[in-house]
């Protein structure tokens, strides 16, 4: 059965610093992976995602994300945090087309301090 | 512009009533979605339709029901049947050639 990781519940940063949220998934065969946002009281924004070929893909706001097999892992990055950045983000991971069969992580809240 | 539609945002009920959750798309998906969200536990996936006048369980279909007779519309309710309904419910639908998801703004559930 296909799962995914988001091993930080919550996470601090200071406005200005470096992001980076972490993302593991468990798939028997190459996923379709997504990064999503979501501000408090609010749906999903879709960030980025990846489908094939280069590993290192780029989103919306300046983030990125980089697909890494040998690590089943799909962090999320950002160089420098602006204090709008705060919200809850959630990894989900699925087979071609997504939909029904995506399986979403438990998110990670982020904090921005000014 | 196009989206999806969810009303009421906010709702409230009294133990053992129904009540009816509305989603409308004009982004012309075939694919409509209805997620529960509670803290710490992220999206879970209620029920799904990928095509008019059909619908298939997601992991927790009981104590809720819904319906596709247009394409625009998913409507979703939530029964006297369901033993905590007091959650954020998304509805969404799916960009097929993509497989993006795209979402409502949500509707809070309050039992009484």
């Amino acid at each position: 059965a296909q799962s995914v990781t988001q091993p930080d519940i919550h996470i601090t940063v200071s406005e200005g610093a470096s992001l980076e949220l972490r993302c593991n998934y468990s798939y028997g065969a190459t996923p379709y992976l997504f990064w999503y946002v979501q501000s408090p009281g609010q749906g999903l924004q879709l960030l980025l995602k990846y489908f094939s070929g280069d590993t290192l893909v780029q989103g919306i706001k300046g983030f990125e994300a980089e697909f890494k097999r040998s690590q089943s892992s799909f962090n999320l990055r950002k160089p420098s945090v602006h204090w709008s950045d705060a919200a809850e983000y959630f990894c989900a991971v699925g087979p071609t087309g997504g939909g029904n069969k995506l399986t979403f992580g438990t998110g990670t809240q982020l904090k921005v301090e000014l | 512009d196009g989206g999806i539609t969810q009303s009421p945002k906010y709702l409230f009920r009294k133990e053992g009533q129904n009540v009816t959750l509305s989603c409308e798309q004009n982004l012309n998906h075939d694919a409509m979605y209805w997620y529960r969200q509670d803290p710490g536990q992220g999206l879970r996936l209620i029920y799904y339709s990928q095509i008019v006048n059909d619908f298939q369980k997601g992991d927790i279909a009981e104590g809720y029901s819904v319906s596709r007779e247009k394409k625009e519309s998913f409507p979703l309710t939530v029964t006297s049947a369901q033993k905590n309904p007091t959650a954020f419910y998304l509805c969404a639908s799916l960009r097929t050639n993509t497989g993006e998801l795209f979402f409502g703004e949500g509707s809070r559930l309050t039992v009484l």
